[in-house]
């Protein structure tokens, strides 16, 4: 059974850098047919996808946030990383890592979600 | 830029079939989008129920089941029980467009 778990700083100062990492269990992101991605529920509002990448480094980015994210993998660590520059507020959410299956074209498994307050 | 309609809000009567439609701002939803659809209750993470447009999840209960109905796709739920109310998502993959992956704005079902 695969497992998703996101971490990093629950609260980010306005134009600091957004930093998450998600840690993958039961399964190796280097296996193939899966692209993994970043997905941020602002409170109380729906999902936006903000982008995924392949084990090999192929990155695909919303485009409306695509000036200020970076996603990156360890296949190392068997994680990937979100970046996100210049935060405000409006990146005030709640951020979801899942898994992307090629196959099908879905959403497989999800991370349980982590908090990110942007505020001074 | 490209927008994914659902219905804001639906309520059914526990017992009833529902519909969920997933649309486009511009032109129909095929099964070349290969919708999906994933519910949510609050404080959770989403779940997959629907891929492909109507192959349904492992554990997921027969009586949600995805379709294309005309120009949108669609997410059926025959014999609502109570646990159906929460929030439900659909998914567009548009591929090499702009953006790759698109979610819909959500529906809120109600069952009461």
């Amino acid at each position: 059974q695969v497992q998703l778990q996101e971490s990093g700083p629950g609260l980010v100062k306005p134009s600091q850098t957004l930093s998450l990492t998600c840690t993958v269990s039961g399964g190796s992101i280097s296996s193939g047919g899966y692209y993994w991605s970043w997905i941020r529920q602002h409170p109380g509002k729906g999902l936006e996808w903000i982008g995924y990448i392949y084990y090999s480094g192929s990155t695909y980015y919303n485009p409306s946030l695509k000036s200020r994210v970076t996603i990156s993998v360890d296949t190392s660590k068997n994680q990937f990383s979100l970046k996100l520059s210049s935060v405000t507020a409006a990146d005030t959410a709640v951020y979801y890592c899942a898994r992307w299956g090629i196959f099908g074209s879905h959403f497989d498994y999800w991370g349980q979600g982590t908090l990110v307050t942007v505020s001074s | 830029q490209t927008v994914v309609t659902q219905e804001p809000s639906f309520s059914v009567s526990p017992g009833g079939t529902v519909t969920l439609t997933c649309g486009l701002s511009s032109g129909s939803v095929s099964t070349s989008y290969y919708p999906s659809w994933y519910q949510q209750t609050p404080g959770q993470a989403p779940r997959t129920l629907i891929y492909s447009t109507n192959t349904r999840s492992s554990g997921v209960p027969d009586r949600f089941s995805g379709s294309i109905l005309g120009n949108k796709a669609a997410l059926t739920i025959t014999g609502a029980q109570a646990d159906d109310e929460s929030d439900y998502y659909c998914v567009l993959y548009m591929g090499s467009g702009i953006s790759h992956v698109v979610f819909g704005g959500g529906t809120k079902l109600t069952v009461l």
